[in-house]
């Protein structure tokens, strides 16, 4: 099946620096990408739309200034925690959709902001 | 209102068994997709079945099968035969109108422990 990669799986930093969050279709392109946040014991919530060529589009309530997002190429979407905060600690996640019955997930980047 | 709904926050079965996980959904398209997710406590997000909207038979994955009714708006997912290895969190998603190109919305879960 389809994979999707995400790195790096873990991070801590602190606070006040930026953080970047790599995605990685391996054996698709995805024009588009998906970036979720999950805090503990809750469900996923979409953050963003990365579109390859286009600026992304944001949901209510994501700074976008916060939450650069980048999509450099058919098969790479980047997201980067800009003066990441401890609010800013979570389980980000993105995923891609090969075709219209699949979406695929990454692992998962944990951050922590010390 | 909330797009996808599940009503179980936690289940738990005997090893061997069979399972219900229920969902239920909200929209006004024609045309939508349910997705089915695992998540063990890795955090990985595991993809288990889909079901279109348009679909007229129930989707079947291996021991995983979709329960699929559509004017109830319900999209059970049946695990059958439960193995240990199956405690984790399911989620029920759901895609709105045609196209990949959009993204899922998330029910709150389900933690599923399989008993030995």
């Amino acid at each position: 099946g389809a994979v999707v990669s995400q790195h790096p799986s873990w991070v801590i930093c602190k606070s006040g620096t930026s953080v970047k969050i790599e995605c990685r279709s391996l054996d698709f392109q995805a024009t588009t990408m998906f970036w979720y946040r999950q805090f503990p014991k809750q469900s996923l919530m979409l953050m963003a739309t990365s579109n390859e060529g286009s600026k992304a589009t944001y949901e209510q309530g994501v700074e976008k200034d916060k939450f650069l997002i980048n999509h450099a190429s058919l098969t790479l979407s980047t997201l980067t925690v800009t003066s990441a905060h401890p609010e800013d600690s979570s389980f980000y996640i993105c995923s891609a959709p090969p075709r219209l019955s699949e979406q695929f997930f990454g692992p998962g980047t944990r951050l922590t902001v010390l | 209102a909330q797009k996808i709904t599940q009503t179980q926050p936690g289940m738990f079965v005997q090893e061997k068994e069979a399972v219900t996980l229920d969902c239920t959904y909200d929209t006004s398209d024609q045309s939508y997709g349910l997705f089915w997710y695992k998540q063990p406590s890795s955090g990985e997000m595991i993809f288990l079945i889909y079901q279109g909207s348009y679909d007229e038979q129930n989707a079947t994955e291996g021991r995983y099968s979709l329960n699929f009714q559509k004017a109830r708006k319900s999209a059970n997912l049946v695990i059958s035969a439960s193995q240990l290895g199956d405690s984790a969190m399911y989620f029920c998603a759901m895609r709105e109108g045609l196209g990949s190109a959009r993204q899922l919305t998330f029910g709150s879960g389900t933690q599923l422990t399989v008993l030995p």
